[in-house]
């Protein structure tokens, strides 16, 4: 059975601190895929990045960067420099491979984590 | 180009009445997934379509859950009779569909907040 842990239910922090938000997942699959989504108050879930098993590299998008680390089963989500635009719930999900039709499998979630950046 | 839509964006009933929540997908996305998040818990899978067939229905949580995707474009999901334990946020989302191993990630509605008394 898949799961994922976001142990930070809330974090706080005033603008342009650094922030990393943590993600744990427990997977028996050896292909599998990771995300994070962004939640802001509008309610929509916006995609953020999504990684596969095979590919350990971290990741950089602007102040955004993510550590993925299979030894640890952990994929990090850290911003750099926060801004009051960044609070938001964050969830991170994790999904098995494709079915060999080819369509994607569902996602399970964390409880997500509230991030408040205060000015 | 339109992105997954949710219809209605909030919905209080009472216990005991019907409420039928709508998703219409990105135009060509074969896969249509419905979620739900109850109470600042995770959000849960409810069911999978490919197209107007149901891949995997396995979170559905009662049979007074009913999914339809007539024509495999958008999907209806009806509560009925609606409980006090189906108060929640209910999302859609959809990805492309693809030959051979080729992962496509979802993209998400707004949702639908419903709240039942």
């Amino acid at each position: 059975a898949q799961k994922v842990t976001q142990a930070q239910t809330e974090i706080s922090v005033v603008e342009k601190e650094d922030v990393t938000l943590d993600c744990v997942y427990e997977t028996r699959d050896t292909t599998y895929y990771l995300f994070w989504y962004k939640q802001p108050p509008s309610g929509e879930l916006v995609f953020l990045i999504r990684r596969n098993s095979f590919d350990e590299q971290n990741e950089i998008s602007g102040r955004y960067s993510w550590n993925f680390q299979k030894s640890t089963s952990s994929f990090n989500f850290t911003i750099t420099a926060s801004q009051v635009v960044d609070s938001a719930v964050y969830f991170c999900a994790l999904s098995e491979g494709p079915f060999s039709s080819g369509s994607a499998r569902q996602l399970t979630f964390g409880s997500g984590t509230q991030l408040t950046v205060l000015p | 180009e339109a992105g997954v839509t949710q219809f209605p964006s909030h919905s209080v009933i009472e216990k005991g009445q019907t409420v039928t929540l709508r998703c219409d997908p990105i135009s060509g996305h074969d896969n249509l997934y419905w979620y739900r998040r109850v109470m600042g818990k995770e959000i849960k899978f409810l069911l999978h379509f490919v197209k107007e067939s149901k891949q995997d229905e396995s979170g559905m949580p009662n049979n007074r859950f009913l999914a339809e995707r007539t024509g495999g474009t958008y999907s209806t999901l009806k509560v009925q009779p609606a409980e006090l334990e189906d108060s929640g946020v209910y999302f859609c989302a959809s990805s492309q569909g693809q030959g051979g191993l080729v992962f496509t990630e979802a993209f998400f509605g707004q949702g639908t907040r419903l709240t039942v008394v």
